[in-house]
């Protein structure tokens, strides 16, 4: 069964540091990868996703995500933290029809 | 260009009622997918619909019921409430079905059931 882990349920960071939001996976065959963004009293946002290529993923309001097969991970990243980067992350694996499925979600506090 | 919309935004009902909610896709997407988050969780995959049939189908029971309309648009239905259907149900859509969409979401509508 595919499934996705985020091991951290909160990560703090201050306002102008680097941010990291982890994430591993479990999957049969090849990866299709995704994180979201909500807001409070949201619904989610895409950020980005991989599908094959290239290791570093850009996204939307500059994150990026580093796939790296040989550790089965696919963790967010951003080189510098905004206080309104302050939301509920979420990382999603795509099942064989398309659904998909979600870790549990980081809480990122960006504190000025 | 409208998003994936939902109605209604809250609705509060109690046991053993049933309910209806509506979702209305990004325009150009033809794909409709049910979640449910539950409080402090991440989205649970209800089902999916396409070409007016369900497609595919998450750990739910037979109260969850669902259809989609010739313009794509969908309803969720769900039977016979319990407590613990209290939670934020979100509808998100696509363009086409398979691995690798974006899929993009509504606001949801947040059910209470007392």
């Amino acid at each position: 069964a595919q499934s996705v882990a985020q091991p951290e349920d909160q990560v703090n960071v201050a306002e102008g540091n680097p941010l990291t939001v982890k994430c591993t996976y479990s999957v049969s065959g090849n990866p299709y990868l995704f994180w979201y963004v909500q807001y409070p009293n949201r619904g989610l946002q895409f950020l980005l996703k991989y599908i094959t290529g290239d290791n570093l993923v850009k996204g939307s309001y500059g994150f990026e995500a580093e796939f790296n097969k040989s550790q089965t991970s696919f963790h967010l990243k951003k080189p510098s933290a905004l206080v309104s980067d302050s939301a509920l992350y979420f990382c999603a694996v795509s099942g064989s029809q398309g659904n998909l499925i979600f870790g549990k979600g980081t809480k990122l506090s960006v504190k000025p | 260009d409208a998003g994936v919309t939902q109605s209604p935004t809250h609705l509060i009902k109690t046991r053993g009622q049933q309910v209806t909610l509506r979702c209305s896709p990004k325009s150009g997407h033809d794909t409709v997918s049910w979640y449910q988050q539950a409080l402090g969780q991440g989205p649970q995959f209800i089902f999916q619909y396409y070409e007016e049939e369900e497609r595919q189908r998450g750990n739910f029971p037979d109260r969850f019921s669902g259809h989609q309309f010739p313009n794509y648009s969908s309803e969720l239905n769900v039977n016979a409430l319990l407590l613990g259907d209290s939670a934020l149900y979100l509808c998100a859509s696509s363009f086409g079905r398979g691995q690798g969409r974006p899929q993009h979401f509504g606001d949801g509508t947040r059910l209470s059931i007392l």
